[in-house]
């Protein structure tokens, strides 16, 4: 099945600090790629996505671009503010290992991202 | 647009007693409504898909009798945590999908506290 491997947290930075949270992605067919992001206490909110190779998506200062001869979709932002705190998921669309549902969101571990001012 | 509202959003309750959760769609209709469980520092366990009009299908392990789903309109599916137990007490999401697309809008979450 598809699966997602994003990079272990915590991560912490100061106010102003270049980000980067890896992802790559394993897949037979050709996934919708996403980046999700949960603030504490709360539901996930679609921060960004791409739908095919070669796609940028943007959000909020994140970006995120779907690399195919590398199988990745790493996170990125160039000036991180504490509100920027949460804990990132990156998530695909296709099949789940073990799974009776079909296609549905396959997700990450999330990285916690901790700005500090 | 593609608001999902859960309700109630923290319910504490007492074992053996059953716990029903909502979730809605509010501007758009959900064809397939998703269920998650998620545990502290976690990601999201998918528990189980709804289709309107149909029976859900859940994810291997997941008890079909103690997770009870219903998905009776295009806008709302409900989760029923029958005969809880302190176990069972965690972050429950719930996520919705337009009919033909891909992404997934979430709920805010219910939390679950079972004494």
């Amino acid at each position: 099945g598809d699966s997602v491997t994003q990079m272990e947290g915590p991560v912490t930075l100061s106010e102003e600090a270049f980000l980067t949270i890896n992802c790559t992605y394993t897949a037979t067919g050709y996934p919708s790629l996403f980046w999700y992001v949960q603030y504490p206490g709360e539901g996930l909110q679609l921060l960004l996505k791409a739908t095919k190779a070669d796609d940028k998506g943007s959000n909020k200062g994140f970006e995120a671009t779907y690399r195919k001869e590398t199988t990745s979709f790493h996170l990125e932002k160039g000036s991180v503010q504490v509100s920027d705190s949460a804990v990132y998921f990156c998530a695909l669309s296709g099949l789940l290992v073990n799974s009776n549902s079909g296609y549905a969101l396959n997700f990450g571990k999330g990285t916690s991202l901790l700005v500090t001012p | 647009g593609a608001v999902v509202s859960q309700h109630p959003s923290w319910v504490i309750c007492k074992s053996g007693t059953s716990v029903k959760i909502e979730c809605r769609s509010l501007d758009f209709q959900a064809t397939t409504m998703f269920w998650y469980r998620q545990f502290p520092k976690q990601s999201l366990m998918l528990m189980a898909t709804s289709n309107e009009g149909s029976k859900a299908t859940y994810e291997q392990g997941v008890e079909k009798d103690k997770f009870l789903i219903n998905h009776a309109s295009l806008t709302l599916s409900t989760l029923t945590v029958t005969s809880a137990h302190p176990e069972d007490s965690s972050f429950y999401i719930c996520s919705a999908r337009h009919l033909y697309q891909e992404t997934q809008y979430f709920g805010p979450g219910t939390r679950l506290l079972v004494l």
